[in-house]
């Protein structure tokens, strides 16, 4: 089935560790983006790209890295883990050409716990 | 600057009864808006969207939303609840000049038997 798919659903990390957040859509969607979700404060977007070789910021960016080398990926890089970055992450994908007009197409999150 | 507020955390309804969830905008040009629902451990689903036209505008497990650009709101309807509408939802507004979404804080769904 088309969409985006997140691995992995579930990890658990130790404070300092490294870990990717893989993220992967087969809709050609140029437009990429990674949100957190914590209790009471709605998603939060860490990081978006617009297409391949193109990341920026978001709300949120501190502690994450992103990189876009295909129209397909954009992973998640937590360089150095912290208790902090407990929270869910949701990687979503839209099309461009009508900014946003077409609303995100979600993954099933990926839940990470940081201990 | 740019937000959306869901100013219910928790609603209880009886299944059966009907349902209104608020959210109101604050946005510099007329926003595109959209509605999510969250079942537990999944992720996001579109609902609904409004971008132009007719101010109400029909989604998708019979959900309705009405955007009211006076009262800068967009509150979502069903007129009768199930026991599988019970999650959260949100809303969410981007525009023109942006790919970005702005959510607000959710509003999760009970449903009484």
């Amino acid at each position: 089935n088309a969409g985006v798919t997140q691995t992995p659903k579930f990890q658990v990390l130790k404070t300092g560790q490294s870990m990717t957040l893989q993220c992967a859509q087969d809709m050609n969607h140029e437009y990429m983006s990674w949100y957190r979700q914590d209790p009471g404060m709605g998603l939060r977007l860490i990081h978006y790209s617009v297409g391949a070789g193109i990341t920026d910021q978001g709300e949120v960016p501190n502690g994450y890295n992103v990189s876009r080398s295909t129209t397909e990926d954009f992973p998640l890089r937590l360089l150095s883990a912290a208790p902090s970055q407990t929270s869910v992450y949701f990687c979503a994908s839209s099309p461009v050409d009508g900014k946003a007009n077409y609303g995100y197409t979600f993954g099933s999150g990926t839940r990470l716990t940081v201990v | 600057a740019q937000s959306v507020t869901q100013p219910d955390i928790h609603i209880t309804v009886s299944e059966g009864a009907s349902l209104e969830l608020r959210c109101n905008y604050s946005y510099g040009a007329t926003p595109y808006l959209f509605w999510y629902v969250q079942s537990p451990g999944q992720g996001l689903q579109l609902l609904l969207k409004y971008f132009s036209g007719d101010t109400l505008v029909q989604g998708i497990k019979g959900f309705e939303a009405e955007f009211k650009r006076s009262q800068s709101s967009f509150n979502l309807r069903k007129p009768s609840v199930h026991w599988s509408d019970a999650a959260e939802y949100f809303c969410a507004a981007g525009g023109d000049s942006s790919y970005k979404l702005i959510f607000g804080s959710g509003t999760r769904l009970l449903v009484r038997p």
